[in-house]
């Protein structure tokens, strides 16, 4: 079982709507949970992180946390054109700094 | 403030070859992490260094090595080239600590011939 598991998609939505990325994980000790979107031929961008149990919201994006269901998810409101990319969802322990990536979900926003 | 910088950006090498590519940092962060990306396998990782340690390692064989400097420059070198070495290597770094996230740098596109 891998560590963190993610829908590869493609997702596709059309823009102005939400588009829902989510993410699971194996380790019932992670404590940090992350956001990254990475466009094609770039590396990796942190849009978001949430530590707590809820919902946070940063802008058009919220991440939502549910530790007991080990499930985080990334929401997308208004969705442009422009978040057309490929979205990494990552997981860390408390001891150390060891990060665990899923595999991306591919997301295209439709004009 | 800076970003985390990785040099060289491409490289080109033939298989047997040794490559060693190079991360600075943003200022202040003390940890330094490796991570390989291949369409397939998605990022992999590959060690993290803070302090000059090694702290964690992930599941590369030894060809792949790393070292941290003082001033928490990371180096990392792969012997023995084969093809499938052939990825993205990423750097990150981070505060270091309870929470803290990495932020990466544009990566070395390695492609071995």
């Amino acid at each position: 079982q891998k560590e963190v598991e993610q829908n590869s998609g493609p997702l596709s939505v059309p823009e102005g709507a939400i588009a829902s990325l989510n993410c699971t994980y194996s380790d019932r000790g992670s404590q940090s949970f992350f956001w990254y979107r990475q466009y094609s031929g770039k590396s990796p961008e942190l849009i978001m992180f949430i530590y707590s149990n809820g919902d946070k919201e940063d802008g058009r994006f919220t991440a939502q946390l549910n530790k007991a269901s080990q499930y985080v998810s990334l929401l997308i409101r208004d969705s442009q054109p422009s978040d057309s990319a490929t979205y990494l969802c990552a997981v860390s322990r408390y001891t150390g700094n060891q990060f665990y990536f899923g595999t991306g979900t591919s997301l295209t926003v439709i004009p | 403030k800076a970003g985390v910088t990785q040099t060289p950006r491409y490289l080109i090498k033939t298989r047997g070859q040794q490559v060693t590519l190079s991360c600075s940092p943003i200022s202040g962060h003390r940890s330094v992490s490796w991570y390989q990306q291949t369409p397939g396998q998605g990022l992999q990782f590959l060690f993290e260094y803070f302090s000059e340690t090694q702290r964690n390692k992930g599941n590369f064989p030894g060809r792949f090595s790393g070292r941290q400097f003082s001033n928490s420059r990371s180096e990392m070198n792969v012997s023995t080239l084969e093809l499938g070495d052939s990825a993205l290597y990423l750097c990150a770094s981070s505060l270091a600590g309870v929470y803290n996230e990495q932020f990466f740098g544009p990566g070395t596109r390695l492609t071995v011939l």
